[in-house]
């Protein structure tokens, strides 16, 4: 069965600096890989996702992710976190010929002034 | 484009009375999906239609928990009794085809409370 961590329940950084969110997956076949970010009372909204091709994937509002196979890993960033950035982000996996979606539980991203 | 509705937005009920959560997803869109959230978690699925047939419900509660999808459209999910552990935010998304691949697109949720 697939399963995916985030480790880092809270991250917190200054604003303009770099951000990391952790994600390792693990899944019998490489699966597809997605980040999503949910902003306070609203639903989940796709930042970037990985189903074949180039391994460093570039999503929306400056995140990029980079899929390791090697190290079963997904992990999102952006160069210069930006007051708006703070918000809830969920990595989630789905493996080819399955059709849901397996959420890990999520990071809270602080930006501090 | 309009987004996947939900109504309503927010729910307070009394245990053991039932609870009916709607959800209109993005037009032509045949994959529809209704996840559960717990606080401080991520979504976990609970059933996902294609057009009307519930093609995976395995993680329904089906002893208090329904759904239909009547005519492949909109999609109501319904509790009956609820109980204090059914407090939760229920997402309802939906995909074009429900594809491996294909973006789910979430609407805002229903933030249900059971006193």
């Amino acid at each position: 069965a697939q399963s995916v961590t985030q480790l880092g329940s809270h991250v917190s950084v200054s604003e303009g600096a770099l951000v990391l969110l952790r994600c390792n997956y693990s899944s019998s076949v490489p699966p597809y890989l997605f980040w999503y970010v949910q902003y306070p009372n609203q639903g989940l909204q796709l930042l970037l996702k990985y189903t074949t091709g180039a391994t460093l994937v570039k999503g929306i509002n400056g995140f990029e992710a980079e899929f390791k196979k090697s190290e079963t890993s997904f992990h999102l960033t952006k160069p210069s976190a930006h007051m708006s950035d703070a918000a809830e982000y969920f990595c989630a996996v789905s493996e080819p010929g399955r059709r849901a979606l397996t959420f890990g539980s999520g990071t809270r991203l602080q930006v501090q002034p | 484009e309009a987004g996947v509705v939900q109504s309503p937005r927010y729910k307070i009920i009394e245990k053991k009375q039932p609870v009916a959560f709607w959800c209109n997803p993005i037009s032509g869109h045949n994959t529809l999906y209704w996840y559960l959230q717990n606080l401080g978690q991520g979504p976990e699925l609970l059933i996902r239609y294609e057009n009307e047939e519930a093609v995976d419900d395995s993680q329904l509660p089906k002893d208090r928990f329904s759904a239909e999808r009547l005519k492949g459209v909109d999609s109501t999910l319904k509790i009956q009794p609820a109980e204090l552990g059914d407090s939760a935010v229920y997402l309802c998304a939906s995909s074009l085809e429900g594809r491996g691949t294909d973006t789910q697109y979430f609407g805002p949720g229903t933030r249900l409370t059971v006193l």
